[in-house]
């Protein structure tokens, strides 16, 4: 069975962009979550889709918004990029629609912000 | 709120046993999860604990105190690929998310 895949594994971007990262989960997992992990940290959770509706969301800003598509990948949108955006952007599937005990997550893409 | 504690960084040699401490506050307790991260790749799950007592799998165990809001990771005979960060992670409140609240995180470093 395939992973969780991400891209791209690395970018840089400016104040003010906007990024978009992806995720493809692992076969026969329905939902994804994503995680910012800062530099040091652990991973801080974002939102969760589930059935391609978001149903779970962390302490982040509207400007960090998502997508879920039928085939259960995903993807991450990051408006006005901001210095503090920088961090490793994690993705996590599971198959039991949020009541998963484990969680599988991809490598990563690392945003940096300049 | 809920907030995981884990010393920062441990350092043992090849062969030794090490132990990694996690103290959690948590408003609702759904298991207590362990991670392993080698320095920038995946996270990758070792273990879960929803209910006291030891979890063993291979080298590495897991322990829960829920009294106590304390578990711990256990690795034995270490090796040199167990250097990593490990972490402790509790599901958030409602479980109907796989939104986990992690420590900070134990960098271990193995020495031959």
């Amino acid at each position: 069975e395939t992973g969780v895949t991400q891209s791209p594994t690395h970018l840089i971007k400016t104040r003010g962009q906007q990024v978009t990262l992806r995720c493809s989960s692992q076969s026969g997992h329905n939902t994804v979550s994503w995680y910012q992990q800062a530099l040091g940290q652990g991973p801080q959770f974002i939102f969760q889709y589930y059935r391609e509706e978001e149903n779970g969301r962390g302490n982040f800003p509207p400007r960090f918004s998502g997508l879920q598509f039928p085939n259960y990948s995903s993807e991450l949108n990051v408006n006005a990029l901001e210095l503090d955006d920088s961090a490793l952007y994690l993705c996590a599937s599971s198959s039991a629609g949020g009541g998963a005990n484990v969680l599988t997550f991809g490598a990563g893409s690392r945003l940096t912000v300049l | 709120g809920q907030s995981l504690e884990q010393p920062s960084e441990v350092t043992a040699v090849e062969g030794a046993i090490v132990q990694i401490n996690c103290t959690y506050q948590t408003s609702g307790f759904y298991g207590l999860s362990w991670y392993q991260q080698h320095d920038g790749g995946a996270p990758t799950f070792l273990s879960y604990n929803a209910l006291d007592g030891l979890e063993e799998t291979g080298r590495f165990s897991s322990f829960l105190s829920r009294s106590d809001s304390y578990g711990y990771l256990l690795l034995q005979e270490l090796q040199m690929k167990d250097s990593a960060s490990y972490f402790c992670a509790v599901k958030g409140r409602g479980g109907a998310t796989n939104k986990l609240i992690f420590g900070t995180g134990t960098l271990l470093a193995v020495q031959p």
